[in-house]
This record gives C-alpha cells, sequence and structure tokens, in this order.
C-alpha cells in the first residue's frame, strides 16, 4: 500500500479552461475527501465521499466544481472555467472510519494564468 | 460553528530545545484530534490522533495532550532538530458531526534554527 496518491503533482491553466485532478485512496479505506489549501491557511473541506456515493459538499462547492467516486475507489474532482481564485493546493484524504484518523495525499498544486 | 485556533503562528526555535504548539478549539464536543506535520508544498502528514477519549498520545519526540473540558490541545517536541521545521496544524472531528469532516487551524510555522 503506497498511500494516497494524487496526480498530476502541478497543474498550470489558463483561465477558462477546465481542469481534472484525481485521487487514489488507501485501498481498504470507504471514506474520501476533498480539501482546498490556499497559502497561509488551513485546508478547508470540499466533499466528501462514502464508497460511491457524494455524502456531503461545502458551500466552496462551487457548480463549477463536481467531484466522481465512481465504483467506490479512485476520485475525481473537475474544476469547469477555471478562475484566479481557484489557484491552491488541492487536497485529497481517505480513512477507514470516522474514528480512525486521516491519511492526506501530496496534494496537486492549480495555478490559473 | 466549530472554530481552530493555533498560537503562535510562526515560532523560530534553536536546536535542542524542548518547544510546545498549542491548539484549542470551540465546541468541547469532539470525537478526535489530529496533529499533521506539513512541509512546504506538501501534503499533510499525520504525526498523532488523540481519540475523546484519551488524555495524550506520544511517538518518539512528540507527545500530544487533550484536555477537552478547556477546549486546548499542545504539541510537545523535544530536543528539537532543523528536520522538524515546517508547519503544523491541529484539527478536530465534532462528536455529533455525521459526516462533517475535520476542522483544521492555520497552522503553527516553526523553524528549528542549527
Amino acid at each position: 500500500d503506497t498511500g494516497v496518491s494524487q496526480n498530476p503533482r502541478h497543474k498550470i491553466t489558463k483561465r477558462g479552461q477546465n481542469v481534472t485532478f484525481r485521487c487514489d485512496p488507501i485501498s481498504e479505506h470507504n471514506r474520501l475527501y476533498w480539501y482546498r489549501q490556499t497559502l497561509g491557511q488551513g485546508p478547508e473541506f470540499l466533499t466528501y465521499f462514502q464508497n460511491e456515493a457524494q455524502l456531503e459538499k461545502s458551500r466552496l462547492l462551487s457548480d463549477r466544481f463536481s467531484a466522481e467516486r465512481p465504483k467506490g475507489s479512485f476520485s475525481t474532482l473537475e474544476i469547469q472555467r477555471t478562475e484566479q481564485g481557484d489557484s491552491a493546493m488541492y487536497l485529497c484524504a481517505s480513512s477507514r472510519d470516522r474514528g480512525s484518523g486521516y491519511t492526506f495525499g501530496s496534494g496537486t498544486r492549480l495555478t490559473v494564468v | 460553528k466549530q472554530e481552530v485556533t493555533q498560537i503562535p503562528a510562526a515560532l523560530s526555535v534553536p536546536e535542542g530545545e524542548n518547544l510546545v504548539l498549542n491548539c484549542s478549539f470551540t465546541d468541547s464536543a469532539i470525537y478526535n484530534l489530529q496533529w499533521f506535520r506539513q512541509d512546504p508544498g506538501k501534503g499533510l502528514t499525520s504525526l498523532l490522533l488523540i481519540q475523546s477519549s484519551q488524555r495524550e498520545q506520544t511517538s518518539g519526540r512528540l507527545n500530544a495532550s487533550l484536555d477537552k473540558s478547556s477546549g486546548r490541545s499542545t504539541l510537545y517536541i523535544a530536543a528539537s532538530q532543523p528536520g522538524d521545521s515546517a508547519t503544523y496544524l491541529c484539527a478536530v472531528i465534532l462528536l455529533n458531526s455525521g459526516n462533517t469532516p475535520l476542522v483544521f487551524g492555520k497552522g503553527t510555522r516553526l523553524s528549528v534554527i542549527a
């Protein structure tokens, strides 16, 4: 088990383009979370999956954001019509259950120019 | 709404010093608390997880304590080393949160000077 894997590590895109990030959680973890982190801030929750069901979405997740977790395995986070304000580190985490602690991936750094 | 505060925001110490990082939270009804380390431009590495029924956890030179009644946790680092330089984040899960995930503080940026 190699932990939580995120791809790509870095993404530079022009404003208005669509981007998609991928997260592969630890295989036996059925809970998967997406967070966003800007410079000098702690991570902020975006959305949560239990198996393939998306059970929670933050108000930060505007209509331009969509996340999926087909078959309850890997997850994708898509941002449509990117804006400069979307520039941030996007972090994925997984956990086995609520009390067992979270394992985070290395993140995807998005820069919108 | 749960708020997590970490003090100080930044700390610089000489190598070898023992130090304490502080974390406070407004809602004491927590499920557990987790401390993380983050190196610049990197993801989060879990350091210690404290369940609500526990008062402390230890791993090597690290010791984390939890006082739910006062809404506080401390991370103690013994004999600090330059390799300890990083941002340290604490996060809590509320007891009655359902699916509500970890709520983070903004972190303490630690520099250990050789």
